[in-house]
């Protein structure tokens, strides 16, 4: 099928790193995504890394892929309060279909 | 200011009654999405366009409708059809299909 898997929790303190971690389905994948949504706001692109990378940092965020697995991984280092959301992870997929998104995991951070 | 634009932000559905949810933007891209979103739950796909008068029915089209008139714009009604519409509802648009999506902020709806 065509499932993207996340777990649902994530709690961390403030300071420490989260991850935050993502199966996906499709060995032919070209792109994969993090979003980030806030309570009552909608999606916003956090970044995103093409299947022939194996890693992507860009600042405090280090994206990490594992296409034999076809697992990929969001850190956030030096976790903030302001980072508490919910973090979609997306695949392209082939053919002429929109991007298919996980279930969200919803991060948690304790001051 | 270049984005997606939807409105209203809260809108209220008495039974029997049609609704329709607006969504606009200025980005130039071909594709637009609609998904729903209930609590606690991830993104189901509605309704999808890749091109002006052209859509592509979703996970979950039953009891909605769409229309994309023009390339900006692409208004998704809530049919009395639609059973259990009470959810969050999010509009994306993509340069083309498969590519980055980018949201808008959401119209929550609620029934009376």
């Amino acid at each position: 099928g065509e499932d993207v898997e996340q777990s649902l929790f994530l709690s961390v303190r403030e300071g420490d790193s989260s991850v935050i971690n993502c199966t996906y389905t499709d060995s032919s994948s070209t792109y994969l995504y993090w979003y980030k949504q806030e309570p009552g706001a909608g999606l916003q692109l956090l970044t995103y890394i093409f299947s022939n990378m194996d890693m992507k940092q860009d600042q405090r965020l280090t994206v990490l892929l594992n296409k034999k697995d076809k697992h990929l991984s969001l850190r956030i280092a030096d976790t903030q309060t302001g980072d508490s959301a919910i973090y979609f992870c997306a695949e392209s997929i082939r053919g002429n279909t929109p991007l298919v998104f996980g279930k969200g995991t919803r991060l948690s951070v304790i001051a | 200011d270049g984005g997606i634009t939807q409105s209203p932000k809260y809108l209220f559905r008495k039974e029997g009654q049609n609704v329709t949810l607006s969504c606009e933007q200025n980005l130039n891209h071909d594709a637009m999405y609609w998904y729903r979103q209930d609590p606690g739950q991830g993104l189901r796909l509605i309704y999808y366009s890749q091109i002006v008068n052209d859509f592509q029915k979703g996970d979950i089209a039953e009891g909605y409708s769409v229309s994309r008139e023009k390339k900006e714009s692409f208004p998704l009604t809530v049919t009395s059809a639609q059973k259990n519409p009470t959810a969050f509802y999010l509009c994306a648009s993509s340069p083309g299909d498969r590519e980055t999506q980018y949201f808008g902020p959401g119209t929550r709806l609620l029934v009376l």
